[in-house]
């Protein structure tokens, strides 16, 4: 059973441009959420999404920042016109939608995003 | 809100020597505590929950106690070895359905020959 993927697993982009992070949940899995972290802390929650719906969006920045997860696909975090401070590792994480690991969360290895 | 409090690193060890990395939180309600683990370059590893009082979860000679009368969840082990060097986070996730984790700023630990 593959974990969780995410890919690229490294971005390099310029201030201004757009950074599309992909997320594809364990299999099975029907719940993901995005956490950022920035050097040397912890994760900070930013989403947390179920297929086609936003659940609780309360860390994202109000400016820039969007996810989605469709019906079909990967889940997407998008930031548009970055800018030296989006630099960070995004992690995802997901879990099931029932059974005795609902409160366990299962990461993947991160996307580091570095803006120039 | 919630948060979750760990002692600050790095902490440095020889090989063999006993650990305690000391975590605690404020939460309403009574939520599910974990450990994770980050190797360099990498993602975030469950390495053990507890979801109610006086659970202890285990893993890999690892172990914490969830303590609701002193809200502390100390990770512990009995004996380290260098392949453990990584940075250990203290996370708890709320009561009720699938939500957020909050976790604490993360604590390096170093184990030496």
């Amino acid at each position: 059973n593959a974990g969780v993927m995410q890919n690229p697993r490294h971005l390099v982009r310029r201030r201004g441009q757009e950074a599309r992070l992909r997320c594809s949940p364990m299999k099975g899995h029907s719940h993901v959420y995005w956490y950022r972290q920035l050097p040397e802390e912890g994760l900070k929650f930013m989403v947390y999404l179920q297929k086609e719906n936003i659940i609780d969006e309360s860390g994202m920045p109000k400016e820039r920042f969007s996810a989605e997860f469709p019906k079909e696909g990967p889940s997407i975090l998008r930031i548009q016109q970055v800018v030296r401070g989006d630099s960070a590792a995004y992690f995802c994480a997901s879990s099931p939608l029932s059974g005795a690991s609902t409160d366990t969360q299962y990461f993947g290895p991160g996307t580091r995003l570095t803006v120039l | 809100g919630n948060s979750v409090t760990q002692m600050e690193g790095p902490v440095t060890l020889s090989e063999e020597a006993f650990l305690t990395i000391n975590c605690t939180y404020t939460a309403t309600g009574y939520p599910s505590l974990f450990w994770y683990v980050q190797y360099p370059g990498e993602g975030l590893q469950l390495l053990l929950k507890a979801t109610k009082a006086d659970d202890k979860g285990s893993n890999k000679g690892f172990e914490a106690t969830y303590r609701k009368e002193t809200t502390s969840f100390h990770l512990e082990k009995g004996s380290v070895q260098v392949s453990d060097s990584a940075v250990y986070f203290c996370a708890l996730r709320d009561t009720g359905t699938a939500s957020k984790l909050t976790f604490g700023t993360g604590t390096r630990l170093q184990v030496t020959l």
